[in-house]
């Protein structure tokens, strides 16, 4: 079946260090989504890259879309101790009905 | 504008027992989907509901039933709980259209328990 798959799954950095997760899915998708999740939090929807080879950047956060649109992945610059918490890539199953296969998530610690 | 509520927040029930768990979706949205989140894990897909009807559905038995009412607000309800079915279960509401696959407005989840 459809997965997507989510690398690395912790990464510890010190606090101005780089971060980057990567997502792969078994199939193409019409376009992915991520969303962070706090500890104790629910997930929050930060973007969604619909476009083959789509770049997109929210302030310190850089999100791409690969050509074949079977990846993505989420650049941190100079990491902070608010991007603490889990991240995840989602794509939606077949056709646009709503439900969506997750990673299992990238979980971010950051060391002040 | 309230975005997407869920109750109980939290919830203890033995193996055996029947739980219910409840969800108001974000104003304006018509879709909900309920999913399972165990600890270290990403959230699993349960089912959608739209127009009061279920609509798609994930691996899960049929111990898992759900229900949306006229005002789009959903319950799921789980019988015969297993240990295994201690998860955090979230409801995300979105308007989905036939050309555009909208975001996910999760609620706070209820943190289920079986013991």
């Amino acid at each position: 079946g459809q997965q997507v798959m989510q690398i690395p799954q912790y990464q510890h950095v010190q606090e101005g260090e780089d971060f980057t997760t990567y997502c792969n899915s078994s199939t193409t998708l019409s376009n992915i989504q991520w969303y962070k999740q706090r500890p104790g939090g629910h997930p929050v929807f930060l973007i969604q890259l619909v476009k083959s080879g789509e770049v997109k950047k929210q302030k310190r956060l850089t999100f791409q879309f690969g050509e074949a649109k079977k990846n993505s992945s989420l650049h941190i610059t100079a990491t902070q101790t608010t991007d603490v918490g889990t991240y995840f890539c989602a794509g939606p199953f077949s056709g646009n009905t709503g439900k969506l296969i997750f990673g299992q998530g990238t979980t971010l610690q950051v060391k002040p | 504008d309230a975005g997407v509520t869920q109750s109980p927040t939290h919830l203890i029930k033995t193996r055996g027992q029947q739980v219910t768990l409840r969800c108001s979706p974000k104003s304006g949205h018509d879709t909900v989907s309920w999913y399972q989140q165990a600890l270290g894990q990403g959230p699993q897909f349960i089912f959608q509901y739209y127009e009061e009807e279920e609509r798609q559905r994930g691996n899960f038995p049929d111990r898992f039933s759900g229900h949306q009412f006229p005002n789009y607000s959903s319950e799921l309800n789980v019988n015969a709980l297993l240990l295994g079915d201690s998860a955090l279960y979230l409801c995300a509401s979105s308007l989905v259209s036939r050309t555009h696959h909208a975001e996910a407005f999760f609620g706070q989840g209820t943190r289920l328990t079986v013991v």
